[in-house]
């Protein structure tokens, strides 16, 4: 158990649809990273935020959104679901903006 | 750009040893990883080298060379249940607080009797 937690575990909805994935970092953590893992794609970076404020950027679809809170939980926001969406998504949680990420268990979401 | 190389597929043997490569061709380049991910569960972290050399965690180790662009991880007395896919990764750093980890596509093991 790595600390970091993410809810809900699998998600199942319709294309067109929108979706919000949290992700609690573990205690004392000040960044949260996101990623997409589909089976074609292997594990694709696609956001950082650092103390509530946005350090990184991958291929982040427009579609998609994030944030981070006061309290440092984080959530991904995706929206008008396309069948090309489905995939894990993990989150990860680091110290400061360089130690070694620390993975949550994931979210698998499945759009049909 | 940002490439990074590894091979898709190894088998080995129980008790064996197994060098699983990796190269890269990255920018702004700031460490690399190694992390183990079993079928649908997350990434566990393995190893972190930022300067040339070996390091060696137990059953583990990671050679980094930075001029070549090529990183190994080592593993020694193979077990069954090393047998999951090897991520390798590696950071683009550019300071305060930037850290964005690009993977390679993994190298799935398996260990057999």
């Amino acid at each position: 158990d790595s600390g970091v937690t993410q809810t809900p575990k699998h998600l199942i909805t319709a294309t067109g649809q929108r979706v919000t994935l949290r992700c609690s970092p573990r205690s004392g953590d000040l960044s949260v990273y996101w990623y997409q893992q589909s089976l074609d794609q292997g594990l694709q970076f696609l956001i950082q935020y650092y103390n509530g404020e946005e350090r990184a950027k991958g291929n982040i679809l427009e579609r998609f959104s994030a944030q981070q809170f006061p309290d440092l939980h984080s959530e991904l926001n995706l929206s008008s679901l396309e069948l090309g969406d489905s995939a894990l998504y993990f989150c990860a949680s680091s110290e400061r903006g360089h130690n070694e990420q620390f993975f949550g268990p994931g979210t698998r979401l499945t759009v049909l | 750009g940002q490439n990074i190389d590894q091979p898709t597929e190894m088998t080995a043997t129980e008790g064996a040893i197994v060098q699983i490569n990796c190269t890269y061709q990255t920018s702004g380049f700031n460490g690399l990883f190694w992390y183990q991910q079993h079928a649908g569960e997350a990434p566990t972290f393995l190893s972190y080298n930022v300067l040339d050399g070996l390091e060696e965690k137990g059953r583990f180790s990671s050679f980094l060379s930075r001029s070549k662009g090529y990183s190994y991880l080592l593993l020694k007395e193979l077990q069954m249940k090393d047998s999951a896919s090897y991520l390798c990764a590696v950071r683009e750093g550019y300071g305060g607080g930037y850290n964005k980890l690009i993977f390679g596509a993994g190298t799935r093991l398996a260990v057999h009797p």
